[in-house]
């Protein structure tokens, strides 16, 4: 009955490389974000999707390509990956209907070390 | 723009008292939603609390209860009763209407709950 899944929970990889991290949520939400949480936990939002539309896309190097097949999946593929990529990602799932601000539920976390 | 501001990096409490954490914030939007999240060290993020702007009481969630303060732009989480399973760290969300419903974060506070 996992709610917000993501795919891989650790990720190590050489500079250079390119990779991908999956995310899934079964709860029905409508919104999808991914943060990123640097080595100081500082936590920061990079893109947001709802309904398969993105509606946010923070300041992120290009390399960085969020795709949302549907509702219920947002995918994270970074290319030529960097040093300074190294932290940990989380996916996370929210509604977003009318002018109630719902809370967002978290993946677990995807903890990439680049090389 | 939108700023949270949690002034405590790091927390002491006895077992069994309660602790208070702040939370400042900064918007010009009338209407936004406040959160608190505790992320334990096993990394997860997991929802506590939310209060909206239009809110006329401060939400209580169980041992959890969030000290509202409109005109001071305020909104501290007051753990009762603290247990050894409420060290982690707290942080303070913040979503309104504009960006896109864009969630800034605090930088977290870290709680040691002392036995």
């Amino acid at each position: 009955d996992t709610a917000v899944s993501q795919t891989p929970k650790y990720l190590v990889t050489q500079m250079g490389n390119d990779k991908s991290i999956k995310c899934e949520q079964n709860l029905g939400h409508d919104t999808m974000y991914w943060y990123k949480q640097d080595s100081k936990k500082f936590l920061k939002i990079m893109f947001s999707y709802n309904n398969k539309e993105l509606i946010i896309n923070e300041t992120v190097p290009n390399r960085f390509s969020p795709k949302s097949p549907d509702k219920a999946h947002l995918n994270l593929h970074i290319n030529s990956l960097e040093l300074g990529d190294s932290a940990v990602y989380f996916c996370a799932s929210s509604l977003r209907r009318g002018h109630r601000f719902y809370e967002q539920y978290f993946g677990p976390g995807t903890r990439l070390t680049v090389t | 723009a939108q700023k949270i501001t949690q002034t405590q990096p790091g927390m002491f409490v006895q077992e069994k008292e309660a602790v208070t954490l702040d939370c400042t914030y900064d918007t010009s939007d009338p209407s936004y939603g406040l959160f608190w999240y505790k992320q334990p060290s096993s990394g997860e993020m997991i929802f506590l609390i939310y209060q909206g702007s239009y809110d006329q009481q401060n939400a209580t969630e169980g041992r959890y209860s969030l000290n509202f303060q409109k005109a001071r732009k305020s909104a501290n989480l007051v753990i009762s009763a603290s247990q050894l399973g409420d060290s982690a760290m707290y942080f303070c969300a913040m979503r309104t209407n504009t960006n896109a419903g864009k969630s800034t974060f605090g930088d977290g506070t870290t709680l040691t709950v002392k036995p």
